[in-house]
C-alpha cells in the first residue's frame, strides 16, 4: 500500500469550477506538502502544513491530522492552473515521501 | 525570487559512463537535495545534504551515486557508471531550513537518458 495516496488520478473541469483534490496517508506525519508540477516538469511548492488551513489567492489547502486526509482547494479554477499537484509528506526526516499526483485539466 | 539553477538540462550519454549533474542552490540555504522522477511514476527521494555531509539517504541512492558541494556554491551528484535505469528527471531541491518542516525550492530538473 502506497504511503501517500491521491484521488482522483485524473481531473478535467471547465473554467471557473471549484477544484478538489484529495490526499490521504497510512502513517503520522510531522507535515505535508503541496506541489505543482507544470507539463515542462518543474515542481513549485505551494504550501505546508501540519495542522489546519493555508490560503494563498485562489488555492486554500486543508489537513484534518485525526483523518490522515488533507485536501488542495481551487476557487474560479483557469486554465492556467493545469498541471499535476502532489501531496508529499514528511514523518519526521528530511525526506519527503511523494504522492503520484492529480492531473488537473482546466478548459477554457 | 530566488531560484535554484541546474544544469544541463538534458544529458545523453551511454551506458556505463560517469556523469556528473550540477546545481546552484539558492544562496543563503544550508539543506540540499537530489529526487528523481523515472517517466510516468512518482518524485522519489534521493539524498539530503548538510554541513558537507549526507544527512539522510535512500535505498536508491547506493554506492554508485555520490554528491559534493565542491565549492560553497555549486551541488553535485556524480552517478559513477549509469545504467539504463538510471534514466530519469533528476530535481535539485534547497531549503533555508530541515526540509520536511520547510519549504522546499525545486530546480528545473535534469533529464537524464542512458542508452
Amino acid at each position: 500500500k502506497n504511503e501517500v495516496e491521491q484521488s482522483p488520478q485524473n481531473l478535467t473541469a471547465q473554467e471557473g469550477e471549484f477544484i478538489t483534490i484529495n490526499c490521504s496517508y497510512s502513517v503520522g506525519i510531522s507535515a505535508l506538502h503541496w506541489l505543482q508540477q507544470h507539463p515542462g516538469g518543474g515542481i513549485v511548492s505551494l504550501f505546508m502544513l501540519s495542522s489546519g488551513k493555508k490560503k494563498h489567492g485562489r488555492l486554500i489547502a486543508t489537513i484534518n491530522i485525526q483523518e490522515k486526509h488533507s485536501s488542495l482547494h481551487i476557487t474560479a479554477s483557469h486554465p492556467r492552473d493545469s498541471a499535476v499537484y502532489i501531496c508529499a509528506v514528511s514523518r519526521g526526516s528530511e525526506k519527503l515521501v511523494f504522492g503520484k499526483g492529480t492531473k488537473l485539466t482546466v478548459n477554457p | 525570487e530566488p531560484e535554484v539553477t541546474q544544469t544541463p538540462s538534458h544529458q545523453v550519454t551511454q551506458m556505463g559512463q560517469e556523469v556528473i549533474l550540477r546545481c546552484v542552490p539558492i544562496s543563503n540555504h544550508l539543506y540540499f537535495y537530489w529526487y528523481r522522477q523515472i517517466l510516468g511514476q512518482k518524485v522519489e527521494f534521493l539524498v539530503s545534504f548538510y554541513n558537507n555531509e549526507i544527512s539522510e539517504k535512500s535505498e536508491i541512492f547506493d554506492d554508485q551515486f555520490s554528491v559534493e558541494r565542491p565549492d560553497g556554491s555549486n551541488f553535485t551528484l556524480k552517478i559513477r557508471s549509469t545504467k539504463l535505469e538510471d534514466s530519469a528527471m533528476y530535481f535539485c531541491a534547497s531549503s533555508a531550513n530541515r526540509g520536511g518542516h520547510e519549504k522546499l525550492f525545486f530546480g528545473s530538473g535534469t533529464q537524464l537518458s542512458v542508452l
